[in-house]
């Protein structure tokens, strides 16, 4: 079974630039997060879909951060425009209905904001 | 409100030593208990999960983690340390249909 699949790995821009993120969860995983890992901390949730509909955006800063997940599938995070304290590893999971459910977490995407 | 505060952001252990990662919670729900690993560069694995079945998790690795409603505590151990078991580790709570993570636990084994 393919795991949760995340690109870019690594992405470098500076301050104020726009940077986006792209998640491909588990095949027939309804649900789907994506966290903010700021270095030394532990994920922070900063959004949740199931199937396409958001279930909690409460600690997404939205006048910079968006998110879609189309058709229930795929998702993309993005920053626009990007803060030097957006620094962090992005990191999409999916699990296959509640969030009591075992979630599965792909390798991350490493921001760095010069 | 849900929280989770890990003992100790640093703990480390001779190869073949105990080891035990403290984790305590708080939710006034009943909780659903996780342990994950993260390795460098790598997203997160989980350990074990505890759903209310029985109180003594066994999970991958050797690892296991007993869950205590009187001290509010869900402690991760292993009876002996393999050099391959260096890495962070974090306890998360769910109550509230959210994943709440602790602050992570960097296990380093020593020779």
């Amino acid at each position: 079974e393919a795991g949760v699949a995340q690109s870019p790995r690594y992405k470098i821009i500076e301050k104020r630039q726009s940077v986006a993120f792209w998640c491909n969860p588990i095949s027939g995983h309804a649900t789907l997060y994506w966290y903010q890992q700021i270095l030394g901390q532990g994920p922070k949730l900063l959004i949740q879909f199931q199937n396409n509909g958001v279930v909690d955006d409460s600690q997404l800063p939205k006048d910079r951060f968006s998110a879609e997940r189309l058709k229930g599938v795929d998702s993309t995070l993005k920053i626009q425009p990007a803060k030097l304290e957006d620094s962090a590893v992005y990191l999409c999971a999916s699990s296959l209905d509640r969030s009591t459910d075992t979630q599965y977490f792909g390798p991350g995407t490493r921001l760095t904001v010069l | 409100a849900q929280s989770v505060t890990q003992l100790g952001s640093h703990v480390s252990v001779s190869e073949g030593a105990l080891v035990l990662l403290r984790c305590n919670y708080s939710s006034s729900v009943p909780p659903y208990l996780f342990w994950y690993v993260q390795y460098p560069n790598q997203g997160l694995q989980l350990l074990l999960k505890y759903t209310s079945a029985a109180t003594l998790v066994k999970g991958i690795n050797g690892f296991e983690a007993e869950f205590k409603k009187s001290e509010t505590s869900f402690h991760l151990t292993k009876p002996s340390a393999h050099m391959s078991d260096a890495a962070e580790y974090f306890c998360a709570v769910n109550g509230y249909n959210k994943l709440i993570f602790g602050a992570g636990t960097r296990l380093a084994v020593h020779p």
